[in-house]
């Protein structure tokens, strides 16, 4: 049962417009959420978070959007850069548990066209 | 700090040999967790360790996997026997535990596995 789903294996965006993951959850006691990007050949590497008392969240080019009652979020990257190509990783996490067990989505591939 | 260490980078074996990999966390991190990364399923939790305890074992797909951490330092992730459906990257990840906190998780630069 995959508690965390992205729905779209890869996206492809022309450098400069703005790129959009998507993510939902199924479990409604997740309350913290990240996004990590990985490089081929790389570990995963922590990008940006939010928690379920905000619905959103800001870091330069990044936001990350929360809509708890469609239990979906969002990862915008505006405005794309080649550099920004690598596979995004959605994950949640449980803290009423206070364990930091992350539970991870499926990946998407993402691919900034110059 | 030299980051999480993973080893080997790329292990090539045949079906029913014993596999074992190996991670480094970061040092002063009391969490240590290991993942395998799969097309289809993305990144499972195998595995988690709190101050060297297992914590978590729920994500090892069946007994021929077994984990181990005999210190703070270090950590191995045994396949035996292995099949190719074990063919995978198994990321390790360590992190700090603050306490009421997420806590971000490190990874390792992960070890691709290929079982013949």
């Amino acid at each position: 049962d995959q508690q965390v789903k992205q729905n779209s294996p890869s996206l492809s965006v022309q450098e400069g417009r703005i790129s959009i993951l998507n993510c939902d959850y199924t479990n409604s006691m997740f309350d913290y959420f990240l996004w990590y990007k990985k490089y081929p050949a790389e570990g995963p590497t922590f990008l940006i978070s939010i928690s379920s008392i905000k619905d959103k969240n800001e870091d330069g080019r990044f936001t990350v959007f929360l809509n708890k009652s469609a239990k979906h979020l969002s990862l915008h990257i505006v405005p794309s850069q080649p550099g920004d190509s690598a596979v995004y990783f959605c994950a949640a996490s449980g803290r009423s548990g206070n364990t930091g067990k992350l539970i991870f989505g499926q990946g998407t591939t993402l691919q900034v066209k110059p | 700090d030299a980051g999480v260490i993973q080893s080997p980078r790329h292990e090539v074996t045949e079906m029913g040999q014993e596999v074992t990999l190996r991670c480094k966390p970061i040092s002063g991190h009391n969490s240590l967790f290991w993942y395998r990364q799969t097309m289809m399923r993305g990144l499972e939790l195998l595995i988690y360790f709190n101050n060297n305890v297992p914590i978590d074992d729920s994500g090892m797909p069946e007994d021929r996997f077994s984990a181990k951490m005999p210190n703070a330092s270090f950590s191995t992730l045994k396949i035996q026997p292995s099949e190719p459906r074990d063919s995978a990257v198994y990321f390790c990840a360590s992190s700090l535990r603050a306490g009421g906190v997420t806590d971000t998780q490190y990874f390792g630069p992960g070890t691709r596995l290929t079982v013949l």
